[in-house]
């Protein structure tokens, strides 16, 4: 079974300052997707970031980018620019893209980053 | 607008009673998920279903239960045998497929107490 873990229960950063949070992840498969999402007071989680384990180039949402290490199983996420609106939670998530495979299509997530912004 | 909604927001039972949780998708996503987030923590699986009459049992299934009679919809049963059912409860969607990474979205929630 795959497991994700984040080992930073929680972060904190300056507004305008850049901050990376760490995901490690353990899988014996070749083929999967990685994703951040972000839960926000409101409990609503909201997709940040993906990243398909195929592809080297590490990918990149305006101010959000990931770090992709796929040998050493590290997807970390860094945000750069701090808003006060990306306090909230962040989960990273693993999903199998081995079709036929017991974990197909679901999600395992870490047990999630709170990141605190000061003003 | 397309997207998933559940119903209600906040839901109080007393312990004894079995309660159902709605989740609705306009998305026309074939795959449904419930899982449960407890203070602090990450979300737990705990059925899904990739097509209409289908699902599977997730991680922690016990004292749950579902259907999957429409696309549209995949409600949660929380049963009397479900030992701690105070929890956030989450609802989400997918299309499914091999060739993209079809990622989930997820409802507002439902916040189940019981007393």
């Amino acid at each position: 079974a795959q497991t994700v873990t984040q080992s930073q229960p929680e972060m904190s950063v300056q507004e305008a300052e850049t901050v990376t949070l760490s995901c490690t992840y353990d899988t014996s498969e070749s083929d999967y997707y990685l994703f951040w999402y972000k839960q926000p007071p409101s409990r609503q989680m909201i997709l940040v970031i993906r990243q398909e384990a195929y592809k080297q180039q590490n990918a990149t949402e305006n101010r959000f980018s990931v770090n992709f290490q796929k040998a050493a199983k590290s997807f970390s996420l860094k945000i750069s620019d701090s808003q006060l609106g990306d306090a909230a939670m962040y989960f990273c998530a693993y999903r199998s893209a081995e079709l036929g495979g017991t974990s197909y299509g679901k999600l395992t997530f870490g047990q999630g980053t709170i990141l605190t912004v000061h003003p | 607008d397309g997207g998933i909604t559940q119903s209600p927001k906040y839901l109080f039972r007393k312990e004894g009673q079995n309660v159902t949780l709605s989740c609705e998708q306009n998305l026309n996503h074939d795959a449904m998920y419930w899982y449960r987030q407890d203070p602090g923590q990450g979300l737990r699986l705990i059925y899904y279903s990739q097509i209409v009459n289908d699902f599977q049992k997730g991680d922690i299934a016990e004292g749950y239960s579902v259907s999957r009679e429409k696309k549209e919809s995949f409600p949660l049963t929380v049963t009397s045998a479900q030992k701690n059912p105070t929890a956030f409860y989450l609802c989400a969607s997918s299309l499914t497929g091999t060739s993209a990474p079809y990622e989930q979205y997820f409802g507002p929630g439902t916040r189940l107490t019981v007393t």
